[in-house]
């Protein structure tokens, strides 16, 4: 496809179980980034990767929290031992390689409610 | 407190009325992003403002960046059901990073 995709759309999960989520970036975006969306709160951001640099990480909330980029491509997000509090929709984003207009592009989410 | 504010936070207007949504920054906007959110969706570019006093449309939708470049508007001319959904401005505060700043969301019903 032509846009960023993320899998699943949808994740319920017990507390205390871990989660994975996936993105696939629009091909031959540099960067990606991760960012998580509480109901009647805005984008938080989480994560970001740009080529083959080392990812800033300072929006991660706390160490349950990981993500990896393999190949410079997919990205996931792991969540380990779940929280209530970590139920969002949990958005990825792709942008071309760096220039002065960086428009993010949007995936669909991924729904995570953890019961 | 939010360092990108929004408002309204809600409008809920008769289709063919028009409205504005604007975006408040205590900090100069490098750039500044809208974007449209439908309930199962991503976010949906819509145009992004870089100059001051910089104005651009995309079919009924116009958008302008203040001359200090710390406030846009997002206007919507003869709205219909299709306008409806979340509008979010989205920025770089900090010129030249990636980290974009989100303000929480307007959320737009027209009503038919």
């Amino acid at each position: 496809g032509a846009g960023v995709s993320q899998s699943p759309s949808n994740k319920v999960t017990e507390k205390g179980k871990d989660v994975e989520l996936r993105c696939d970036p629009i091909s031959g975006h540099t960067a990606l980034y991760w960012y998580r969306q509480s109901l009647g709160q805005g984008l938080e951001f989480l994560i970001y990767f740009q080529g083959n640099s080392a990812p800033d990480k300072s929006g991660l909330p706390s160490d349950r929290f990981s993500a990896e980029r393999t190949g410079g491509s997919v990205s996931t997000l792991t969540i380990q031992r779940t929280q209530q509090e970590d139920s969002a929709v949990y958005l990825c984003a792709s942008s071309p390689p760096p220039r002065s207009t960086d428009t993010q592009y949007f995936g669909p989410g991924t729904r995570l409610t953890v019961l | 407190s939010q360092e990108l504010e929004q408002s309204p936070q809600s409008l809920i207007v008769q289709e063919g009325k028009n409205l504005t949504i604007n975006c408040t920054s205590s900090k100069t906007l490098y750039g500044l992003y809208w974007y449209k959110q439908k309930y199962g969706e991503g976010l949906i570019f819509l145009m992004m403002l870089q100059k001051g006093g910089e104005e651009k449309s995309h079919e009924k939708i116009t958008a302008k960046l203040d001359e200090k470049k710390q406030q846009s508007s997002l206007h919507i001319t003869a709205s219909q059901p299709s306008h409806a959904g979340i509008y979010l401005c989205g920025a770089d505060t900090t010129s030249g990073t990636y980290k974009y700043i989100f303000g929480t969301g307007t959320r737009l019903k027209v009503l038919a």
